[in-house]
């Protein structure tokens, strides 16, 4: 089966960079992507990696580790309005369209 | 382009009632889905359908059914309501090819008395 594993609540200060790490388990793989979700919001798409490394958008990036099944959303020059839940989500397979999600990350930001 | 729109936006039902989810897209996406959200439990994915014409189950869909009506509409049935299935209830599609973005309905919060 399927499963994913990311921290509960995260803290950080207005300003400072974060980290959130999300680790899976799948049958085979396909790609992770990473949500954004306000409260009383739907979740929104952020970011997602098929191949290992980095990619970067704006103060956002996400990186992916297909050998160590790992992967991770960096938010940087972090912002009151960022104080949210992000979520990691996973396809197991490819061509078969089940994407499960991971139970989320809320963060919380300090002035 | 209204993206993915879902009715009701709130309902309340007894134990024991019925109703249907209705959910639609206009991006023209293959794939459909729906989730459920509880407090500390994330998203968790009822029921899928990868084209018009087939679905299939994910990871909690006892107590569901689902219908793809046609490429654009895919709705959520509750045949018999019980308080175990009060939530948040979330539509998504995806093109199905290239970068698995997903696009999410509102949200239908539903409670069972």
């Amino acid at each position: 089966g399927q499963s994913l594993e990311q921290p509960s609540e995260v803290t950080a200060v207005e300003g400072a960079i974060v980290q959130i790490n999300c680790t899976y388990q799948t049958s085979g793989f396909y790609g992770l992507s990473w949500y954004q979700q306000h409260d009383g919001g739907a979740p929104t798409f952020l970011s997602y990696n098929a191949l290992d490394g980095l990619e970067e958008t704006g103060r956002f990036s996400s990186f992916l580790s297909r050998s160590d099944s790992y992967g991770y959303l960096l938010l940087q020059e972090l912002q009151m309005k960022d104080s949210a839940s992000y979520f990691c989500a996973v396809r197991d397979r490819k061509g078969d369209d089940k994407i499960i999600f991971g139970k989320g990350t809320r963060l919380h930001i300090l002035p | 382009n209204a993206g993915v729109t879902q009715t009701p936006k709130f309902q309340v039902l007894k134990t024991g009632q019925s109703m249907t989810l209705q959910c639609a897209q206009d991006m023209n996406h293959n794939s459909m889905y729906w989730y459920r959200q509880d407090p500390g439990m994330g998203l968790r994915l009822i029921y899928y359908s990868a084209s018009e014409g087939t679905t299939d189950k994910g990871e909690v869909p006892n107590g569901y059914n689902v219908s793809r009506l046609n490429k654009r509409e895919f709705s959520l049935r509750l045949e018999s309501a019980a308080p175990s299935q009060t939530s948040v209830y979330f539509c998504a599609s995806t093109s199905g090819q290239g970068p698995d973005t997903q696009y999410f309905g509102p949200g239908t919060r539903l409670t069972v008395l």
